[in-house]
C-alpha cells in the first residue's frame, strides 16, 4: 500500500501546549498534504508542502518533509481547544491521479 | 461560496435496494473523487474523475459505480449495497487533480450510510 501512517493514533495535551504529529509513506511524492476533520465531517486542507521543499508555515502550524525518510511532521504550537480533530496527511502522486490517506491522528486538547 | 454538497447527509437503507448519494462542485473542477471512511482505515478511494466521461477505479470500487455526465456533478451509486458497504462516504474534488504540483482537495460533509 502506498498509503501514509500517521503517529501516534491518538495524542491529549493541555491546551497551550505544541502538538506534533508525524507522517511515513512508502513511494516518491509530488506534494504531501495535510488535512483535519472535526468529528465525522468533511475534511478540510491545513497546508500543502511540495517534494522538493524542507519546512512550510502557516500561522501556528509547521511542516517538515524528509523524502530521505519517506516521512513528513505536523508541529501545531501554542495549541488550543478549538484545535482538538483529527488530522490526516495525504500523499499526492504525479501521474497516477490519486491522493492517498493515512489512518489520522485523534489530537485533544484539553482546556 | 465555493463549495462541494454532498446528499443525503444520512441514509439507511436495506440490503439490495439501489441507491445514490449525490455530489456537486460549483469550482469548475476538472478532478472529482469518492472516499469511503472507516474507523482504523482511515479514507480509501473508490472512484475518482478527471474530467467529463473520463473515470477510473480507486482502490476500494467493488460494489459501486460512478458516472460523470456533466462536470459539476458526480453521483455514486450503489445498485445492490450490502451491509459491508456501511460506511461514512466523502465527495471530493480539485482544479486538475494531482498532475499538478499543488492540487488541493475541497471535501464535501460526507454522507453516512447504515446498509442493514
Amino acid at each position: 500500500s502506498q498509503q501514509g501512517e500517521e503517529d501516534p493514533q491518538a495524542l491529549s495535551i493541555q491546551e497551550g501546549e505544541n502538538a506534533t504529529m508525524n507522517c511515513s509513506y512508502k513511494t516518491s511524492i509530488n506534494n504531501l498534504q495535510w488535512y483535519r476533520q472535526n468529528s465525522g465531517r468533511g475534511l478540510v486542507h491545513l497546508i500543502l508542502i511540495r517534494s522538493n521543499e524542507r519546512e512550510k508555515h502557516s500561522g501556528r502550524l509547521r511542516v517538515t518533509l524528509d523524502t530521505s525518510k519517506k516521512s513528513s511532521s505536523l508541529l501545531i504550537t501554542a495549541s488550543r481547544a478549538a484545535d482538538t480533530a483529527s488530522y490526516f496527511c495525504a500523499t499526492g502522486l504525479y501521474n497516477f491521479n490519486k491522493f492517498y490517506f493515512g489512518s489520522g491522528t485523534k489530537l485533544n486538547v484539553k482546556p | 461560496e465555493a463549495q462541494v454538497t454532498q446528499n443525503p447527509r444520512y441514509l439507511i437503507t436495506v440490503t439490495g435496494k439501489k441507491l445514490t448519494v449525490t455530489c456537486s462542485q460549483n469550482m469548475n473542477h476538472e478532478y472529482m473523487s469518492w472516499y469511503r471512511q472507516d474507523p482504523g482505515l482511515g479514507l480509501r478511494q473508490i472512484y475518482y474523475s478527471m474530467n467529463v466521461e473520463v473515470t477510473d477505479k480507486g482502490d476500494v470500487p467493488e460494489g459501486y459505480k460512478v458516472s460523470r455526465k456533466e462536470k459539476r456533478n458526480f453521483p455514486l451509486i450503489l445498485e445492490s449495497p450490502s451491509p459491508n458497504q456501511t460506511s461514512l462516504y466523502f465527495c471530493a474534488s480539485s482544479f486538475r487533480g494531482t498532475g499538478a504540483t499543488n492540487e488541493k482537495l475541497f471535501f464535501g460533509s460526507g454522507t453516512q450510510l447504515s446498509v442493514l
